[in-house]
């Protein structure tokens, strides 16, 4: 149990749709992450938020957005999906900041799949 | 997108064997975290190293943090069954929650 959350557990849409998954972060976590996670494959950053702004962005189309709340959950926006968007989706929480001496350590939650058809 | 080359790529063994796996870059990291994936979950936090050179232990699993900072590797020993899974290495930064993934060890375990 690592205290990250995330729904829905499992989604089917349809190519073209839009999407949102939420995550809610660790307690007394600041920075929320996102992975891609394909069958076979390990996570793939998305972005990173980090006190409600992007703090950080992976190889990733302008179609993947999110936002971070003032209680740090957290949401992913997928728009005009694609087949090959079809993947786990997991949220990650760690204790962010600005000191090189912090200890970040990141858990994940169990990940939202989704199936684009 | 980028990855760590993660070693080896799956592995069946005997229960009660001792197993290594590691993870090499070509990239400097300040972590590296150790993670255990089962099927339809999410990853599971086994080990996390801070400091080259750093070696910690888990119960029976044990991982080292490389000098160089390009490399980090995982032993189990004494396995069991429910050792079964994959594993995956990642590299990080401290105060950032992006992490570069290997691509995973497969381990198998015949009782």
């Amino acid at each position: 149990e690592t205290g990250v959350t995330q729904s829905p557990t499992h989604l089917i849409k349809t190519r073209g749709q839009q999407v949102t998954l939420r995550c809610s972060s660790q307690s007394g976590h600041n920075t929320v992450s996102w992975y891609q996670q394909a069958l076979g494959q390990g996570p793939q950053f998305i972005f990173q938020y980090y006190r409600e702004e992007e703090n950080g962005r992976g190889n990733f189309p302008p179609r993947f957005s999110g936002l971070q709340f003032p209680n740090y959950s957290s949401e992913l926006n997928v728009n005009a999906l694609e087949l090959d968007d079809s993947a786990l989706y997991l949220c990650a929480s760690s204790r962010g900041g600005t000191g090189s001496n912090v200890r970040n350590t990141i858990y994940f939650g169990e990940g939202s799949w989704l199936t684009v058809v | 997108g980028q990855q760590l080359n993660q070693s080896p790529q799956s592995m069946f063994i005997q229960e009660g064997e001792d197993v290594s796996m590691n993870c090499t870059s070509s990239s400097i990291f300040n972590t590296w975290l150790w993670y255990k994936q089962d099927p339809g979950e999410g990853p599971v936090l086994l080990i996390a190293l801070y400091k080259a050179g750093e070696l910690t232990s888990n119960g029976r699993l044990t991982a080292q943090f490389g000098i160089t900072r390009k490399d980090s590797f995982l032993n189990i020993s004494a396995s069991i069954p429910s050792d079964v899974g994959i594993y995956f290495c990642a590299g990080g930064y401290s105060n950032t929650g992006k992490l570069i993934f290997g691509q995973g060890t497969t381990l198998q375990v015949k009782p």
